[in-house]
C-alpha cells in the first residue's frame, strides 16, 4: 500500500462535538483528498488540497473544514458533528495524474 | 456538472459466467474514465483506466462516447472478483478531481 495512514481508524462521538481526522502520507504527493463513503452515494469529495495551505471545496463541504500545514498531513475537521456525518471517511493522495491512492478509511459514528 | 451512474447496486453471477458492470456518465468535455475496486478489508485501488486500453485481471472496459458508457467486462468471472466496483470520471481541473459513481457490489457465486 502507498504510504498513507489515517487516524483514528474508528471513532464514536456525540452530536455537537468537534472531531478531527488525520491523514498522513510518506509519498510526498502534491495532492490530497478527503472523501466520504455512504451506501447509495459511493464516494463523494469533501475537500482537497493541491499544496501546502492550498485547499478547495468539493461536492459535500458543508460542515467540514480542512488544513494542510505540511506536505505530509491533511486534517479534516467536523466543526460540530451531526448524525448525518456518520460515515466512512477516506483520504487519498495523488501526483496530479489520474490515479489516486487511498488510505484505509476512518469509520465515524455520531450519536 | 459531471455525473457518473452505476445502475446496479448489487450484481450476482456464477463462477465462469460472463460479467458486465454498467457505467454511464454525463460530461460535456473529453472524459477520462476509470474503474476502482475495493476488495473486502482492502483499500480502494485503481483497476483500470480507459486511456491505457489494458486488461487487468481479465477485465476490460471500452469507452463509448456515443452512448456515454464505460462498462466493465470479464468473460469468465472468478470468486476472487467479488468486490465493490466504482466507476469514476476525471475532470481536468487543477487538482485532477474524480467523480465517483455509487458503486456496484459484485458477488461471484461458486
Amino acid at each position: 500500500d502507498a504510504g498513507i495512514t489515517q487516524s483514528p481508524r474508528h471513532k464514536v462521538t456525540e452530536t455537537g462535538t468537534p472531531v478531527t481526522l488525520r491523514c498522513h502520507q510518506t509519498e510526498n504527493h502534491r495532492y490530497m483528498y478527503w472523501y466520504r463513503q455512504d451506501p447509495g452515494h459511493g464516494l463523494r469529495l469533501i475537500h482537497y488540497s493541491y499544496g501546502v495551505k492550498d485547499t478547495d471545496k468539493g461536492e459535500v463541504s458543508d460542515g467540514y473544514s480542512v488544513s494542510r500545514s505540511k506536505t505530509e498531513d491533511f486534517l479534516l475537521t467536523l466543526e460540530s458533528a451531526t448524525s448525518s456525518q456518520t460515515s466512512v471517511y477516506f483520504c487519498a493522495i495523488g501526483q496530479g495524474g489520474d490515479e489516486q491512492y487511498f488510505g484505509p478509511g476512518t469509520r465515524l459514528t455520531v450519536t | 456538472a459531471q455525473r457518473v451512474t452505476q445502475p446496479e447496486k448489487l450484481l450476482s453471477v456464477f463462477k465462469g459466467a460472463p460479467v458486465e458492470l454498467k457505467c454511464n456518465y454525463s460530461y460535456s468535455g473529453s472524459p477520462e474514465l476509470f474503474w476502482y475496486v475495493q476488495y473486502s478489508r482492502q483499500r480502494l485501488q485503481l483497476l483500470l483506466r480507459h486511456i491505457s486500453r489494458e486488461s487487468i485481471k481479465g477485465f476490460t472496459a471500452d469507452l463509448n462516447k456515443g452512448e456515454t458508457s464505460f462498462h466493465l467486462k470479464k468473460p469468465f468471472a472468478q470468486e476472487e472478483d467479488s468486490a465493490m466496483y466504482y466507476c469514476a470520471l476525471s475532470v481536468s481541473l487543477s487538482a485532477r478531481q474524480l467523480t465517483f459513481g455509487s458503486g456496484t457490489q459484485l458477488t461471484v457465486l461458486p
